[in-house]
């Protein structure tokens, strides 16, 4: 079993709508959890970091984190064509690693 | 203010060739990683260092080599090129493994 699994995707989403991303993971010693834009040809960037159960809402986007179920996502309101792109969700998979892990990444698409 | 430069941004290898892909931040990050990503994929973690001296295999060592001699700079190096290292490697580096990564603009290496 991968360490962090997402669905590659493709998302489509009609723009003003509600975008759902999905990671789940499988060390359940793991302690922080990422959520990662990389747009085409560049590198990733962080939107959202969470650490406690339950939700945490930064503007437009809302991270959830479920360590019983072992799934974190990501909600984007208000879905513009500018959030077309790929999110990597990362986990630390373990409190005594001092190591992060990627999941293969979801593509998003906003169509308009 | 540079964050985390690599260099070069491209490269062409033959097989068999080696060479070293060069990262330094100034940030004064204890913490760096090296991370490849194929096409159309996520990253995977080839190599971290969590301070100068100490360094550690992620989840795709085999055919890299890392050394960490001071903060600021954590080189890879790819002996006896093969097409399977054809990727963009990105450095990142981050106070902590619970805080966020900041990434450079990665190097495209091609192998032929």
């Amino acid at each position: 079993q991968k360490e962090v699994e997402q669905n590659s995707g493709p998302l489509s989403v009609p723009e003003g709508a509600i975008a759902s991303l999905n990671c789940t993971y499988s060390d359940r010693g793991s302690q922080s959890f990422f959520w990662y834009r990389q747009y085409s040809g560049k590198s990733p960037e962080l939107i959202m970091s969470i650490y406690s159960n339950g939700d945490k809402e930064d503007g437009r986007f809302t991270a959830q984190l479920n360590k019983a179920s072992q799934y974190v996502s990501l909600l984007i309101r208000d879905s513009q064509p500018s959030d077309s792109a790929t999110y990597l969700c990362a986990v630390n998979p373990d409190s005594s690693a001092s190591k992060i892990i990627f999941g293969s990444g979801t593509r998003l698409s906003i169509r308009p | 203010n540079a964050g985390v430069t690599q260099t070069p941004k491209f490269r062409i290898l033959k097989i068999g060739q080696s060479m070293t892909l060069q990262c330094t931040q100034d940030m004064n990050h204890n913490y760096m990683y090296w991370y490849r990503q194929d096409p159309g994929m996520g990253l995977k973690l080839i190599y971290y260092s969590v301070g100068a001296g100490i360094t550690d295999k992620g989840e795709v060592p085999n055919g890299y080599n890392v050394s960490r001699s001071t903060t600021e700079d954590f080189p890879l190096r790819l002996e006896l090129a093969a097409p399977s290292q054809t990727s963009v490697y990105f450095c990142a580096s981050s106070y902590s493994e619970d805080t966020e990564a900041f990434f450079g603009q990665g190097t495209r290496l091609t192998v032929v």
